[in-house]
């Protein structure tokens, strides 16, 4: 898991404001994922990437958007049209090699609109 | 589409009993089945996985199993102790250049003393 990386771990926003999470990973995976995570909720999927320059809507893409301009960073933009954002949002990549699959997370961050 | 569901959704079972978590996935393709344990504000994390060509894993108290014919896997955690609860994910991989991760909805796991 040490491989991908979020930032910041705590972020505030001010409302009407758009804000961009990050996240890295050195992991040489191929896809990354976006998902929300409200409390006691589940995993729901905003974006996913499976190749750099190309990126698809998950189940909540709306008011988020995202880039893959380069395999190792997938940053997500929680833009102000997105009503609710305060949340705890994670980023995870994958890669299926055959024999040799591997899926991990990033720390999380944890978004609040002040 | 693709599809993994999991049951249940919260599970209470006394300190030293057994507690499984079951998981059936809807891509024939999935080749690769990972379980998450996410603590309270904390990132999921893997404790273990099996791939298509197993039926079964283990790693001391947590065991894993696959039926690929019905498509569903399930994990096994023995002599359950405090630092189990937590909620579980599990999840599932296929192996095709369109692939991507499904999670199951979680698994609410509380260890009564």
């Amino acid at each position: 898991d040490g491989g991908i990386t979020q930032s910041p771990k705590y972020l505030f926003r001010k409302e009407g404001q758009n804000v961009t999470l990050s996240c890295e990973q050195n992991l040489n995976h191929d896809a990354m994922y976006w998902y929300r995570q409200d409390p006691g909720q589940g995993l729901r999927l905003i974006y996913y990437s499976q190749i750099v320059n190309d990126f698809q809507k998950g189940d909540i893409a709306e008011g988020y958007s995202v880039s893959r301009e380069k395999k190792e960073s997938f940053p997500l933009t929680v833009t102000s049209a997105q009503k609710n954002p305060t949340a705890f949002y994670l980023c995870a990549s994958s890669v299926d090699r055959g024999g040799d699959t591997e899926a991990f997370f990033g720390q999380g961050t944890r978004l609040t609109v002040v | 589409g693709e599809n993994v569901e999991q049951h249940p959704s919260t599970l209470s079972v006394q300190e030293g009993d057994s507690a499984v978590i079951k998981c059936t996935y809807s891509d024939s393709a999935s080749n690769y089945f990972p379980w998450y344990k996410q603590e309270l504000g904390k990132r999921p994390q893997l404790i273990i996985d099996i791939r298509s060509n197993v039926g079964e894993k283990k790693d001391q108290r947590i065991a894993v199993t696959l039926n690929k014919t019905a498509k569903h896997f399930s994990l096994h955690i023995t002599e359950t102790q405090p630092e189990d609860s937590a909620v579980y994910f599990c999840a599932a991989l296929g192996y095709s250049s369109a692939s991507k991760i499904i999670f199951g909805s979680g698994t609410r796991l509380s260890i009564r003393p």
